[in-house]
């Protein structure tokens, strides 16, 4: 079955500098990849996705990357403001997964902006 | 829309009781999935629903059971609390790519 590695587990960054997570995936079959935010005590939300026939997408401050061929994606987050500090999670999914087009979770990755 | 609506947002039980986390979606989404997530911890799938009278396990599923007589509910039964079961239980529901959750049940078994 798929497995998400994602790193760091914590980060830290000056408010208005940029943050960058990475993940890798292992199963091939996955087209699908969004980035969920989680704020302490909150529930996860989606603040940015991307589909395998895509090399990049963005999204004002955020933005996302993806290698196929070395099945790796990333979220860079620029200019930082107090309030992304959260536990970003990153995911895989796809239509032939074990889990009827499940989301494997990364482990999430703590980011803290100090202001 | 109310999304997802989980209940109840806290609970306290003893070891031996059972209860059921309640989970409702108003979107008509076919799938749905029932997550914990345990402190400092990712998202670990217990069970899931591809639709109406369709339920399977995911990664974590003993010790818990689903059933899904409607697209709308999706309850989660707890049979025989252990304190390993004390988590943040996530149910979130799709139709196709962006999954929305519920603002999770908070459970502590003593």
């Amino acid at each position: 079955g798929e497995n998400v590695e994602q790193h760091p587990s914590t980060l830290s960054v000056q408010e208005g500098d940029s943050a960058v997570i990475k993940c890798t995936y292992s199963d091939s079959a996955s087209n699908y990849f969004p980035w969920y935010k989680q704020e302490l005590g909150k529930r996860p939300q989606l603040i940015i996705d991307i589909r395998s026939n895509v090399g990049e997408k963005k999204d004002q401050r955020i933005a996302v990357t993806l290698n196929k061929t070395a099945k790796h994606f990333s979220l860079h987050i620029t200019e930082t403001q107090p309030e992304d500090s959260a536990v970003y999670f990153c995911a895989a999914s796809s239509k032939s997964g074990n889990y009827g087009q499940n989301f494997v979770f990364g482990p999430g990755t703590r980011l803290s902006v100090l202001p | 829309n109310a999304g997802v609506t989980q209940t109840p947002k806290f609970r306290i039980l003893k070891i031996g009781q059972s209860m059921t986390l309640q989970c409702a979606q108003d979107m008509n989404h076919n799938y749905m999935y029932w997550y914990r997530q345990d402190p400092g911890m990712g998202l670990k799938l217990i069970y899931y629903s591809v639709g109406a009278g369709i339920t399977d396990k995911g990664e974590v599923p003993n010790g818990y059971n689903v059933s899904r007589s409607t697209t709308e509910d999706f309850p989660l039964r707890l049979e025989l609390a252990a304190p390993s079961q004390t988590s943040v239980y996530f149910c979130a529901s799709k139709f196709d790519t962006e999954a929305f959750f519920g603002q999770g049940t908070r459970l502590t078994v003593v």
